[in-house]
């Protein structure tokens, strides 16, 4: 089967850095997908890893360790707005594209 | 607006009614995805389409549920005879790449 783990809650300070890490299981891997939620709306996409390393897009950078089976969000210069759900998500070689996504990590930035 | 539709936004049903959603996907996209996301938890997969082939379906979708997608464009979602269970935010997604799916805003289910 597949599972991810994340933390349930993390809280921060505006201008902070976070970093919400997700470990997983999963049979075969293609890759780790991080999309974001904010309460009552749709999950939007963050970035996504294929191979180790490190990927940053803007205040967001991403990175993946597939021998530890391991990766983490890492959020910059936080921000109030970044308050949200964030959902990391494997694709794996048991199914053509279906994301299998972990219960989420809830971010509470406060001023 | 060119994103991800769904119709409706909200819908409450008595249980053992049949409701069925729509998903528009954004137009040039040709793979569809359907999850479904209950409080607290993360969306889970119920089946994927290419194009008008449904070529996934989970195994945790019973057969009360059913999805089409006649012309490989639009797509609905039937739920029959539904059950209290149910109630759930269906989302529909849609990709044109492997990487990156783009969420609709769901149609949040009531089943009294």
């Amino acid at each position: 089967g597949q599972s991810l783990e994340q933390p349930s809650e993390v809280t921060a300070v505006e201008g902070a850095i976070v970093q919400i890490n997700c470990t997983y299981q999963t049979s075969g891997f293609y890759g780790l997908s991080w999309y974001q939620q904010h309460d009552g709306g749709a999950p939007t996409f963050l970035s996504y890893n294929a191979l180790d390393g490190l990927e940053e897009t803007g205040r967001f950078s991403s990175f993946l360790s597939r021998s530890d089976s391991y990766g983490y969000l890492l959020l910059q210069e936080l921000q109030m707005k970044d308050s949200a759900s964030y959902f990391c998500a494997v694709r794996s070689n048991t199914g053509f594209q279906k994301l299998v996504f972990g219960t989420g990590t809830r971010l509470l930035v406060s001023p | 607006d060119t994103g991800v539709s769904q119709n409706p936004r909200h819908k409450i049903t008595k249980r053992g009614q049949n409701v069925t959603f729509r998903c528009d996907p954004i137009s040039e996209h040709n793979r569809l995805y359907w999850y479904r996301q209950t409080l607290g938890q993360g969306p889970e997969f119920l089946t994927y389409f290419q194009n008008e082939a449904q070529l996934e379906k989970s195994r945790l979708l019973s057969d009360r549920f059913s999805a089409e997608r006649p012309k490989g464009s639009f797509s609905t979602l039937e739920i029959q005879r539904t059950e209290q269970g149910d109630s759930a935010m269906y989302l529909c997604a849609s990709s044109l790449e492997d990487n990156e799916q783009f969420f609709g805003p769901g149609t949040r289910l009531t089943v009294l």
